[in-house]
């Protein structure tokens, strides 16, 4: 079993749609959460981290439920500059503070 | 900003071939990481390093080698190229202060190893 898990998709929505991400982790030691976006053909980058009452920024919200180990990315009124691939993270600091990545859910925002 | 490079961004090489991709971070961050990424698999960490000649075996080290002779460079070594090899290959590094929290990758190399 993947130590992260998320569904592939991809996710094709209308332009204002609006589209969640689901990912679990299979370690309960797990202590920080992000999402990281990554555009075609680019390198990663940090969209936000994931804190335990929630979190937003503007149309993004994070979600952490560590009694069911989940995490959950709301992308409101969804704009075509959104299409990427999203990756789930999480890092123990019991494991020298290592990033361990999903796979990444694709989403593809279309006019 | 933090600017991480990698040497190359493209490179085609033959089966066992040395290989070395290159990185230079210029803000004189402590860690530095190699990853490797594939359809289906994600990133997954291959070696990393919290100082200047060190180096920690991360989740799937086996047939690579590392070098951190200076801070803000990291070298990865194949020693002999195999085609299990082709993949994109992302560096990224970090502050020490905040080790695994944010970090920087540089643009990546798509290495073909045929």
């Amino acid at each position: 079993r993947k130590e992260v898990e998320q569904d592939p998709g991809p996710f094709n929505v209308p332009e204002g749609a609006t589209v969640a991400f689901n990912c679990t982790y299979s370690n309960s030691a797990s202590q920080s959460f992000f999402w990281y976006r990554q555009d075609c053909r680019k390198e990663p980058k940090l969209l936000m981290s994931v804190y335990s009452s929630g979190n937003e920024d503007g149309r993004f919200t994070a979600q952490l439920n560590r009694a069911s180990q989940y995490i959950s990315l709301l992308i409101r009124d969804s704009k075509l500059s959104d299409s990427a691939t999203y990756l789930c993270v999480v890092m123990n600091y019991n494991q020298g503070g290592k990033l361990i990545f999903g796979q990444g859910t694709e989403l593809s925002v279309k006019p | 900003d933090v600017k991480v490079t990698q040497s190359s961004r493209y490179l085609v090489k033959r089966t066992g071939e040395k290989v070395f991709l290159e990185c230079v971070q210029d803000m004189d961050h402590e860690n530095m990481f190699w990853y490797r990424q594939d359809p289906g698999l994600g990133l997954r960490l291959i070696y990393f390093s919290y100082d200047v000649k060190m180096k920690e075996k991360g989740d799937i080290p086996e047939g690579y080698s590392v070098s951190r002779e200076k801070k803000e460079r990291f070298s990865l070594i194949l020693e002999s190229a195999s085609t299990n090899q082709t993949s994109m290959y992302l560096c990224a590094s970090s502050p020490e202060d905040r080790r695994g929290l944010k970090q920087f990758f540089g643009p990546g190399t798509r290495l073909t190893v045929l």
